[in-house]
């Protein structure tokens, strides 16, 4: 079946640097593609849209220029989050819709730990 | 923007009991997805459910869109149940060239042996 592939599942930086979290769409084009953060016991906040070859469409609330977002090509996402503090440490996750007979599914990645320390 | 509550926020189990779990939503939705999020975080996709009653195994969800709420049933839940379970509700954006995903509020479950 479809596969959304997120790397890494879990990294550590320090504080001030910046890191990079892949989402990939293994065997479906995905033109459009989420980017949800989770923090302890809550439920998932959608973060920004990543629309391919445009810019992505954030969420009210979200930093665009904290949370880079390039959608670069039809199967892969990336979320980059710039200088990055203690309090940007969460659980971040990635879906990509995928049209079907039946209609769109959404299917997610298996999420990216980051710790900031 | 909509709404989406589900209910219990919390629910423990003995195993083998079953448990009915509940999402409302507040406004018209496209579709419906239920999911299950593991200790690790992983979200499985459970029942994709824009309408009407389906069934895997131990699970089942039913959908009623005009009364805006879905239910997922397990039944003689397992210690491998435990978890977060999700409802997300989609629905067309407003340019209609994707699907905007709500999640619910989730329901943490917990099945003691």
């Amino acid at each position: 079946g479809a596969v959304v592939s997120q790397h890494p599942s879990r990294v550590i930086c320090k504080s001030g640097t910046s890191v990079k979290i892949e989402c990939r769409s293994l065997d479906f084009q995905a033109t459009t593609m989420f980017w949800y953060r989770q923090f302890p016991k809550q439920s998932l906040m959608l973060m920004a849209t990543s629309n391919e070859g445009s810019k992505a469409t954030y969420e009210q609330g979200v930093e665009k220029d904290k949370f880079l977002i390039n959608h670069a090509s039809l199967t892969l996402s990336t979320l980059t989050v710039t200088s990055a503090h203690p309090e940007d440490s969460s659980f971040y996750i990635c879906s990509a819709s995928r049209i079907g007979i039946s209609g769109n599914t959404i299917y997610f990645g298996e999420g990216s730990w980051l710790t900031v320390v | 923007g909509i709404q989406v509550e589900q209910s219990p926020p919390d629910l423990i189990l003995q195993e083998g009991a079953n448990s009915t779990l509940r999402c409302n939503f507040s406004d018209s939705v496209n579709n419906l997805q239920w999911f299950h999020q593991n200790p690790w975080g992983q979200l499985i996709n459970l029942f994709y459910i824009p309408s009407g009653t389906k069934q895997n195994g131990r699970l089942s969800a039913t959908t009623v869109a005009t009364e805006r709420y879905s239910l997922l049933y397990i039944s003689s839940s397992q210690t491998t149940d435990s978890g977060v379970y999700f409802c997300a509700v989609l629905r067309q954006s407003n340019s209609g060239g994707y699907q905007k995903v709500t999640f619910g509020t989730g329901t943490k479950l917990q099945v003691i042996p």
